[in-house]
Parts: C-alpha cells; sequence; structure tokens
C-alpha cells in the first residue's frame, strides 16, 4: 500500500518569499507522485507530476518540486510566492500500474501575507 | 487540457432522501472515474473506482448499498447518497482518467458541495 505525509498542515509566508511544502510517501512499488492545489470550494489542479526520468520537475505558476528516491520525498518549491498562491496544497502518489487512482496527503495551507 | 464537469455544485437535501451527482468528461472518453469525498479541512479520501459498463469497486469501508455509483457511458458516472444523513454531508470530487499508459492523467471536476439538513 501507499502512503503520503505533508508535514506541515499550515505554512505562513509573506509575498515575494520562497517557500517549501514538504511531502513524504511510502510505497512499495513504483509510484509516480503529483501536486495539487486546491482553491476554496473547487476541485483540484494539477501543478505537476513525476513519471520518470529527471528529478526536478517544473509545473505551472513558477513551482517546481524535486523528486529523492533515497528519502522518499518530492517536495514543492516556489522562489517567490504571491498573494493569489494562497490555497491548499495536496501531495498525491500513484502506482505505476494503476494511474488515476490516488493517494493523497493530508494537505497544506498555505497562507501568503501581504 | 480535458475538461470534468460535475453536477450540481451544491445540493442541500433532506434527511433521508437521495441525491444524484453527475460526473461528465466533456471531451475525451473516460473508460475509468473515481469518486473521492473531502470532508472539511482534510484531506481527499477515494471513496470508489468506476469503471464503464462494469460495477464499481469500492474502497474498504465504504457502503456500496449508500453510495451507488454508475458508469453508464464512457463519459458519464453518477455517483447517488441513498437515504441521505446529516453525517454525509460532505465535498464530493470525481475525477476522470484519460486513455492509458504511463502519461495518463486523472482531471478533476469542480467537487458537489452536499449539505443534508
Amino acid at each position: 500500500a501507499q502512503s503520503v505525509t505533508q508535514l506541515d498542515s499550515q505554512v505562513p509566508v509573506f509575498e515575494e518569499a520562497p517557500v517549501e511544502l514538504r511531502c513524504n510517501y511510502s510505497s512499495s512499488v513504483s509510484v509516480y507522485l503529483f501536486w495539487y492545489v486546491q482553491y476554496p470550494n473547487q476541485g483540484l489542479q494539477l501543478l505537476l507530476k513525476y513519471l520518470s526520468g529527471s528529478t526536478l520537475v517544473k509545473g505551472i505558476n513558477g513551482f517546481e518540486a524535486e523528486f529523492n528516491k533515497s528519502q522518499t520525498s518530492f517536495h514543492l518549491r516556489k522562489p517567490s510566492v504571491h498573494i493569489s498562491d494562497t490555497a491548499e496544497y495536496f501531495c498525491a502518489v500513484s502506482r505505476a500500474s494503476n494511474t488515476g487512482k490516488l493517494i493523497f496527503g493530508q494537505g497544506t495551507t498555505l497562507q501568503v501575507k501581504p | 487540457g480535458a475538461v470534468v464537469s460535475q453536477h450540481p455544485s451544491r445540493v442541500i437535501c433532506k434527511s433521508g432522501t437521495s441525491v444524484k451527482i453527475e460526473c461528465r468528461s466533456l471531451d475525451f472518453q473516460a473508460t475509468t472515474m473515481f469518486w473521492y469525498r473531502q470532508f472539511p479541512k482534510q484531506s481527499l479520501m477515494l471513496m470508489a473506482t468506476s469503471n464503464e459498463g462494469s460495477k464499481a469497486t469500492y474502497e474498504q469501508g465504504v457502503e456500496k448499498d449508500k453510495f451507488l455509483i454508475n458508469h453508464a457511458s464512457l463519459t458519464l458516472s453518477t455517483l447517488t447518497v441513498t437515504s441521505a444523513h446529516p453525517e454525509d454531508s460532505s465535498f464530493y470530487i470525481c475525477s476522470a482518467r484519460t486513455g492509458g499508459g504511463r502519461n495518463t492523467e486523472a482531471f478533476f471536476g469542480q467537487g458537489t458541495r452536499l449539505t443534508v439538513v
């Protein structure tokens, strides 16, 4: 079975500061890794995904994430955040053999302050 | 990108009644759809996997007789919450998977806020 742990439930940060949202996963089989963003009362929007290849993945809105197999981590970063980045962020995994069936972490609320 | 539409976006129903939520893939054929439930300030929990033309596969702890899933076509899956109770109040989100292979991606609907009074 797979599991995902997001280490921070809330991350407050000032506008234009860098941010890192942490995600660790556990799995005995090959997995794909994802980061999604959710705005209030809305569905999920894919920020980026790691399937294979380069461990540094670039996504939309200036976000990037690095896959670290030895540390089983997939942390999300952005060098300079905006007020509009305030949202809930979810890390998720799926088995490489069953894409689409996602196991989500608990979520991290990013609060960008002016 | 592919579009998944969920309807309704919000619904309020009386305790004991049933409510149906639709999930449609608008511009692609979805052989598989997934239904998630999200409690306030919590993560998404997979309820069931819906395959076109076959019975849904429910996750452990999800009552299949309470949450009826029908995937009658390649573009439509429905979730019916039967005999709803206040504890069924939640945010329900569907996703639809397009194609197959390593680049398969699941696209999410905008969610349905169910309130049972």
